[in-house]
């Protein structure tokens, strides 16, 4: 069945580090991922999000990418400050047949001041 | 900036109780869902919602769910007999489409305890 895979599932930088989150997926019909952040208690927030027509997106210090070929895609975050600091989950979908989301299991970012 | 609203923020409810939460979605979006996240658990789809019908549903939305439009602006998730395991994190979503234009937007959530 679908699934999506996440790793790592916490990850501790420090201020102005950059922070890697992987995601594998299993459905080669998937061709929509975001990416949501969640703080503590709240509701997922869209940060970004790609479609499998491009391979890359970059919006200030967050970029996405996308291997197609390798059903993997991946969120950078670039000088990371402490209130990047959350839960951040992957997902994919088939757009255009559904918005169903399979949400990967999670990252939890710990950025030390 | 419009959002999706969910009620109640916290229910307590004791096992075989029926629970209804409530969500009104933002007020153009045809596409309505409900997901849900066990605590310190993955979010996960439950059912999606379009043109007064179910349009798909998982495996967790099983015959002790439903769902309902009772109106033109409220979205509900019903649980008739709730077990212990359906104590988590209820999140009501909504869209204006599906395809490329259509991003979800998630409500606050309902938690609920079932004891």
């Amino acid at each position: 069945g679908e699934n999506v895979e996440q790793h790592p599932s916490t990850l501790s930088v420090q201020e102005g580090d950059s922070a890697v989150i992987k995601c594998t997926y299993s459905d080669s019909a998937s061709n929509y991922f975001p990416w949501y952040k969640q703080e503590l208690g709240k509701r997922p927030q869209l940060i970004i999000d790609i479609r499998s027509n491009v391979g890359e997106k970059k919006d200030q210090r967050i970029a996405v990418t996308l291997n197609k070929t390798a059903k993997h895609f991946s969120l950078h975050i670039t000088e990371t400050q402490p209130e990047d600091s959350a839960v951040y989950f992957c997902a994919a979908s088939r757009r255009g047949a559904t918005n169903k989301l399979i949400f990967g299991t999670g990252t939890l970012l710990a950025v030390q001041p | 900036e419009p959002e999706v609203t969910q009620t109640p923020s916290h229910q307590v409810t004791q096992m075989g109780q029926e629970v209804i939460l409530r969500c009104v979605p933002i007020s153009n979006h045809l596409y309505f869902y409900w997901y849900r996240q066990i605590l310190g658990q993955k979010v996960e789809f439950l059912v999606s919602f379009y043109n007064n019908e179910i349009s798909e549903k998982s495996e967790i939305f099983d015959d002790q769910f439903s769902v309902e439009r009772p109106d033109g602006s409220n979205f509900t998730l019903k649980i008739r007999s709730t077990k212990l395991e359906d104590s988590a994190m209820y999140f009501c979503a909504s869209s204006a489409a599906v395809g490329s234009t259509g991003e979800l937007f998630f409500g606050e959530g309902s938690r609920l305890t079932v004891l």
